[in-house]
């Protein structure tokens, strides 16, 4: 039962550098979304897909991409890698069309930009 | 930007005690309240999501109540064990295809 499935686990990156975190559900939701978790933030709302083929801008945005792929795929990508953007990532999932669904999250990636 | 806060920041409970711990979040636009636990070096899980005034929602020794009037929800530990050990993190909702704003969690500690 995979659930929700982000790839890599871990990665370094140096200043200036392009990745792209990937993420996968099997549990055929319609929404996705990318948060980040820094020490003492909690974690943050990068962006967001209502459903295949929309996105939209979380509450920190800046310094993203993104790209719904598919219904199953969510990617996110880091055109310029900055220190800032040192954080782990976490991906999640949900079924939006009942209120009362929670949000199922991957087990993170963990970035760290030098 | 909505403001989720959570009190208190951390707390160490012996075993065997009751605990309780708070979120507040904005009282208009309400759509839902979710709750989860979250390990370290794991990915938050679900506990509840709460939509009505006067919601209770129960698992278990764990527990959580509703008040979308004045803006807070509480989160009941009853017995602590060990294993309760755990952030708990509460999240608000203002749309059903929306994100979730994260509070900055309550660290709960359970001291045998």
């Amino acid at each position: 039962n995979a659930g929700v499935t982000q790839t890599p686990k871990f990665q370094v990156l140096k200043t200036g550098q392009s990745m792209t975190l990937q993420c996968a559900q099997d549990m055929n939701h319609n929404s996705m979304y990318w948060y980040r978790q820094d020490p003492g933030m909690g974690l943050r709302l990068i962006y967001y897909s209502a459903s295949e083929g929309t996105t939209d801008k979380g509450e920190v945005p800046n310094g993203y991409n993104v790209s719904r792929l598919n219904k199953r795929e969510f990617s996110l990508r880091l055109e310029s890698a900055a220190p800032s953007q040192t954080s782990v990532y976490f991906c999640a999932s949900s079924d939006n069309r009942a209120p009362n669904q929670p949000q199922h999250f991957g087990d993170g990636t963990r970035l760290s930009i030098l | 930007i909505l403001n989720v806060e959570q009190s208190p920041q951390s707390l160490h409970v012996q075993e065997g005690d009751s605990t309780n711990f708070t979120c507040s979040f904005p009282s208009s636009n309400f759509y839902a309240l979710h709750w989860y636990r979250w390990e370290t070096a794991k990915s938050p899980e679900a506990l509840f999501v709460m939509t009505l005034n006067g919601d209770e929602k129960k698992k278990g020794r764990i527990s959580a109540t509703l008040n979308t009037k004045e803006g807070y929800s509480y989160l009941y530990i009853k017995g602590s064990q060990p294993e309760d050990s755990a952030t708990y993190l509460c999240a608000f909702s203002g749309g059903g295809a929306d994100g979730l704003t994260f509070g900055k969690g309550t660290h709960l500690i359970i001291q045998p």
